[in-house]
């Protein structure tokens, strides 16, 4: 079975400031999909960010891009020009592209709350 | 398009009482699944539902069951709850089997938090 690895629990930035979430995962497979939600305080589970194990680019979605190191196993989240309205529980999700059933079902890390400081 | 929605919001439960959470989505996504969160633990895989009419056992599926009756709706039952059921519960909807490359992301509803004295 994969496991999703946040080694963070709790993280803080200075507002205009670039942090970096982290993120591993163990997984036998060659494909997959990995994801970053969002969660605010209203608890609205928000998708921020995908990558797909078999494009070497990175993706990037405006302020928010991920390091993939597939070999390392690691999708981390970088945030740069941190707003307040970053502030929120990150959750780092893996995704099979088939899991038997066909289920896709996520697998999510614990979770790093990420504060920001005015 | 309301998306993903859950009933209720909020619930309380005596232990030993019974009830149903409802999950409808309007995207006319084939899977629908249900998780829960609890402190320091992610989002874990209650049960999941890959059609109308089939339902399938997750990470955690004990002392819940479901029901698929209509490709829209998703319902959660606690038969008799229990204290270690007090969390957030999540439905979330997808669609089904595509080629590679289509993300095939989820789309969460707004949680249902129940606590059970």
């Amino acid at each position: 079975a994969q496991t999703v690895t946040q080694s963070q629990p709790e993280m803080s930035v200075q507002e205009a400031e670039t942090v970096t979430l982290s993120c591993t995962y163990d997984t036998s497979e060659s494909d997959y999909y990995l994801f970053w939600y969002k969660q605010p305080p209203s608890r609205q589970m928000i998708l921020v960010i995908r990558q797909e194990a078999y494009k070497q680019q990175n993706a990037t979605e405006n302020r928010f891009s991920v390091n993939f190191q597939k070999a390392a196993k690691s999708f981390s989240l970088k945030i740069s020009d941190s707003q307040l309205g970053d502030a929120a529980m990150y959750f780092c999700a893996y995704r099979s592209p088939y899991s038997g059933a066909g289920s896709y079902q996520l697998t999510f890390g614990k979770g790093t709350k990420l504060s920001v400081i005015p | 398009n309301a998306g993903v929605t859950q009933t209720p919001k909020f619930r309380v439960l005596k232990t030993g009482q019974s009830m149903t959470l409802l999950c409808a989505q309007d995207m006319n996504h084939e899977y629908m699944y249900w998780y829960r969160q609890d402190p320091g633990m992610g989002l874990r895989l209650i049960h999941y539902s890959v059609g109308e009419g089939t339902t399938a056992k997750g990470e955690v599926p004990d002392g819940y069951n479901v029901s698929r009756l209509k490709k829209q709706n998703f319902l959660l039952g606690l038969e008799s709850a229990a204290p270690s059921q007090t969390s957030v519960y999540f439905c979330a909807s997808s669609y089904g089997m595509t080629l590679r490359g289509s993300y095939n992301e989820q789309f969460f509803g707004p949680g249902t938090r129940l606590t059970v004295l």
